[in-house]
């Protein structure tokens, strides 16, 4: 099945450091969402894009909508050690056909922030 | 308001045995999912229901079953449990508009030896 490209696979940075991920997929999206997950826990929704171009910001998370539609950048600035964790991208390709809401999901970031 | 619940949180099985996983929602959510998690492959989706009584196949449907008798419960089966399905899955639900964000529930992580 088709997935995302999202990169890098595992961060580990120092707090107070910015960072940066993404995705990329070789289709047209016409959504992108942001989920952090906790060790045990399910993914949470940190944000959401639906028009190219768009940036959009959440604390001090701030995601952007590619202007190709073909990936999406997330980027968290000055780390705290909660923000450990597993960072996905996910998404709805224009062509998946079918109901709506059936999500690709990259593989995810491990995010270990040092104090 | 819990929001998503699962259950259980762990369960082993030996190959061939059968289970349910359990899952509830209380946002009166109409879209429902099943999605399993292994490493390095990020969340697949295995069924989904688009309402009360309908169900329907995600990516990776094979070896599984689900129901859906309840708007609130969305109930996945394994008849005959093998090693592959070992996994931490997960359940999640949304509203029915397009491209509205999943919920999730905490997971039910599974080892089938």
């Amino acid at each position: 099945g088709q997935q995302l490209n999202q990169s890098p696979q595992s961060m580990f940075i120092q707090e107070g450091e910015d960072v940066s991920m993404n995705c990329t997929s070789s289709s047209i999206f016409n959504t992108w969402l942001w989920y952090k997950q906790d060790p045990g826990e399910g993914p949470v929704l940190l944000i959401a894009l639906y028009k190219a171009g768009e940036l959009t910001s959440n604390g001090r998370l701030t995601a952007q909508f590619g202007i190709t539609r073909k990936d999406s950048f997330l980027n968290i600035s000055a780390s705290i050690p909660s923000d450990v964790g597993i960072y996905f991208c996910a998404g709805q390709p224009v062509n998946y056909g079918g109901a709506t809401n059936k999500l690709i999901f990259g593989t995810g970031t491990l995010l270990a922030v040092q104090p | 308001n819990a929001g998503v619940t699962q259950t259980p949180k762990f369960r082993v099985l030996k190959t061939g045995q059968s289970m349910t996983l359990l899952c509830a929602q209380d946002m009166n959510h109409e879209y429902m999912y099943w999605y399993r998690q292994d490493p390095g492959m990020g969340l697949r989706l295995i069924h989904y229901s688009v309402g009360e009584g309908t169900t329907a196949k995600g990516e990776v449907p094979d070896g599984y079953n689900v129901s859906r008798l309840k708007k609130q419960n969305f109930l996945l089966g394994l008849e005959s449990a093998a090693p592959s399905q070992t996994s931490v899955y997960f359940c999640a639900s949304s509203r029915p508009r397009g491209l509205a964000p999943l919920h999730f529930g905490n997971g039910t992580r599974l080892t089938v030896t």
